[in-house]
């Protein structure tokens, strides 16, 4: 069975201060999709990257970059140099197939605080 | 592109009452679906829509029902409301065939008394 933990459920940090965002997953297959989404306060649920598993290059954008090592079945997320507007839920899922149907799983998600 | 929309926004029902919530996407995406997300819990999976015309059940699919009307639009129903159905609930939808990745709409926030 799939499953996407996030193990940190709540984050408070100064801003400025760099922060990372644990994620594990499980899974059986050897195809899949890691995806991070941001759910800031208004609710809206944004799209913030996806990675193969045949992919470990980590990726950076802007302040956000993600390590992803197989060895570790983890995804992690750090944000450098944080700013309010980071402020936000962040969630970790899992997509994997069976036939021609896919499933995403969904971690619980870390609600991550930015204090000026 | 408006991406999808969900409507109504907001929502208050009595126990017992029906109601239909709507969702659309103008991406031409094959794949759309229903999930609720409730304090804690992540998002969980209601219903899904591999194709227009198909239909299969999620993770908690109890006391739901939903149509895919055409490729654009698939709506989810609630028969008899329940105060277990107090949940924001979001519409998604991908092209499985070009990127896997799911978009979802605004949320609807439904309460239930």
């Amino acid at each position: 069975a799939q499953k996407v933990t996030q193990a940190q459920t709540e984050i408070s940090v100064v801003e400025k201060e760099d922060v990372t965002l644990d994620c594990v997953y499980e899974t059986r297959d050897t195809t899949y999709y890691l995806f991070w989404y941001k759910q800031p306060p208004s609710g809206e649920l944004v799209f913030l990257i996806r990675r193969n598993s045949f992919d470990e290059q980590n990726e950076i954008s802007g302040r956000y970059s993600w390590n992803f090592q197989k060895s570790t079945s983890s995804f992690n997320f750090t944000i450098t140099a944080s700013q309010v507007v980071d402020s936000a839920v962040y969630f970790c899922a899992l997509i994997t197939y069976y036939g021609a149907n896919s499933k995403l799983t969904f971690g619980k998600g870390i609600t991550l605080s930015v204090r000026p | 592109n408006a991406g999808v929309t969900q409507t109504p926004k907001f929502q208050v029902l009595k126990t017992g009452q029906s109601m239909t919530l709507q969702c659309a996407q103008d991406m031409n995406h094959n794949s759309m679906y229903w999930y609720r997300q409730d304090p804690g819990m992540g998002l969980r999976l209601i219903y899904y829509s591999a194709s227009e015309g198909t239909t299969d059940k999620g993770e908690v699919p109890n006391g739901y029902n939903v149509s895919r009307l055409n490729k654009r639009e698939f709506s989810l129903r609630l028969e008899s409301a329940a105060p277990s159905q107090t949940s924001v609930y979001f519409c998604a939808s991908t092209d499985r065939v070009a990127t896997d990745t799911q978009y979802f709409g605004p949320g609807t926030r439904l309460t239930v008394l």
